[in-house]
């Protein structure tokens, strides 16, 4: 299985950019890379998805380096809105598309 | 975007009884759906995979006879939690898959139900 590491906690302030970096040393060929953001006693949203290189939408850019290794959630301009609780996941696509979060990381973002 | 229902939002039992959450995909068609189980200031953790049609596909640890999941259309899973004890009080959420068998995969997540077992 492709097991995700990332930081468990980070802080940031108001209008920064905010990096996370998550570590999947065993990803297959067919799988996908995902971010989702969780809010307490709520279900995860979904943030962005990508397999390789540059993807960027409205909301965040993701960065996957050649070797796929790693990759990095990047959050423009963060908000206090946007304290939460972030996971990187593979997507497991010889599983059926199953998703095993992993702890996660807990982004504070202060005034 | 898609959306994912869930009900009831929260729910408060006595031990022993049964409770039942059902999940709904409101504008797709899930062939799949997954259930989730987080216990506070934890993670997400996959209890078992509903398949439309077909029996659940369990993770391991996850007593099949005590989370009973039907998956009986293509917008609705049931998770029955049968003779409920206080140690099962937890957030669960289900999620559908929006794109069953594709390499890209978006997983639409319910908002959750607070289960607590007196």
């Amino acid at each position: 299985l492709a097991k995700t590491t990332q930081p468990i906690s980070m802080d940031s302030y108001e209008g920064q950019e905010v990096n996370i970096t998550c570590s999947h040393n065993n990803i297959a060929t067919n799988d996908y890379i995902t971010w989702y953001q969780q809010f307490p006693s709520q279900g995860p949203r979904f943030i962005i998805q990508g397999y390789k290189t540059k993807v960027t939408n409205e909301v965040a850019s993701l960065f996957i380096p050649a070797d796929r290794k790693s990759s990095t959630l990047s959050l423009p301009r963060v908000s206090l809105s946007d304290t939460a609780v972030y996971y990187c996941l593979v997507i497991l696509y010889n599983q059926g598309g199953k998703l095993i979060f992993g702890q996660g990381t807990e982004l504070s973002v202060k005034p | 975007g898609a959306v994912v229902s869930q009900h009831p939002s929260r729910v408060i039992c006595k031990s022993g009884t049964s409770v039942k959450i059902e999940c709904r995909s409101l504008d797709f068609q899930a062939t799949t759906m997954f259930w989730y189980r987080q216990f506070p200031k934890q993670s997400l953790m996959l209890m078992a995979t509903s398949n439309e049609g077909s029996k659940a596909t369990y993770e391991q640890g996850v007593e099949k006879d005590k989370f009973l999941i039907n998956h009986a259309s293509l917008t609705l899973s049931t998770l029955t939690v049968t003779s409920a004890h206080p140690e099962d009080s937890s957030f669960y959420i289900c999620s559908a898959d929006l794109t069953s068998g594709s390499l890209e995969n978006e997983q639409f997540f319910g908002p959750g139900t607070r289960l607590t077992v007196l």
